[in-house]
């Protein structure tokens, strides 16, 4: 069964950092592009970041660029997101999914949830 | 960046009804779309890949269609469990973006 685990949210300050980790199992986790994407509470879900196979090419959407970085350890089958100077408006539910670049995702994890205040 | 619209934002219907969403891309992207099926506090389930295949293990009482600019997701009687909030996103070119949800509400 493919299970994909989110862990490492919680209650930061404006300017601090959080790490969130993916555990993926039940399949081959290398074979797979992994995806973070965010939900603000009541809102709609925003993509966040991609990351490749290998690790070899990473994406981010505009708002994360030069605060989030993507990565993955293929030998622990885990999906990290590092996120630095975080803003108020970083405050979302944080999920991790699983795809292939042409054939979208079939899979996502439950969510951790990320509140950036004072 | 490609803006995905999708409409209507809500929409009421009854039990064994039939349901269309529609998904349009301000710019051509294939088939490079997805649907997905989110209920109030769960993450999201992947629907649809590649604008009109089924993921497995979902019904076919799920189907999509379309190609470049225009895309729907269709219902077929309607159930309980399938009153939720419905998205699209392309994944053709970064970054990948979403519509902004229909709510399929009783």
């Amino acid at each position: 069964e493919v299970q994909l685990v989110e862990s490492g949210g919680g209650l930061v300050q404006p300017g601090g950092s959080l790490r969130l980790s993916c555990a993926a199992s039940g399949f081959n986790f290398t074979n797979y592009w992994m995806s973070w994407v965010r939900q603000a509470p009541g809102k709609g879900l925003e993509w966040v970041a991609n990351i490749k196979q290998d690790g070899s090419e990473k994406y981010y959407v505009d708002s994360v660029k030069g605060r989030f970085t993507i990565s993955r350890d293929n030998a622990r089958n885990s999906l990290y997101l590092q996120m630095n100077s975080l803003r108020a408006e970083d405050t979302a539910g944080y999920y991790c999914a699983r795809g292939l670049r042409w054939l979208g995702t079939d899979y996502w994890g439950q969510g951790t949830l990320v509140t950036v205040s004072s | 960046d490609i803006q995905m619209t999708q409409s209507p934002s809500s929409l009421s219907a009854s039990v064994g009804d039939r349901v269309t969403i529609t998904c349009r891309a301000s710019q051509g992207i294939r088939n490079y779309l997805d649907w997905f099926q989110q209920k109030p506090g769960k993450a999201p389930k992947s629907l649809i890949y590649a604008a009109s295949s089924l993921q497995s293990g979902v019904p076919s009482k799920f189907s999509g269609s379309g190609s470049g600019t225009d895309f729907t997701l269709t219902i077929n009687n309607l159930q309980p469990e399938d009153f939720a909030t419905y998205y699209c996103q392309q994944y053709k070119t970064y970054p990948q973006t979403f519509g902004q949800g229909t709510k399929v509400e009783i």
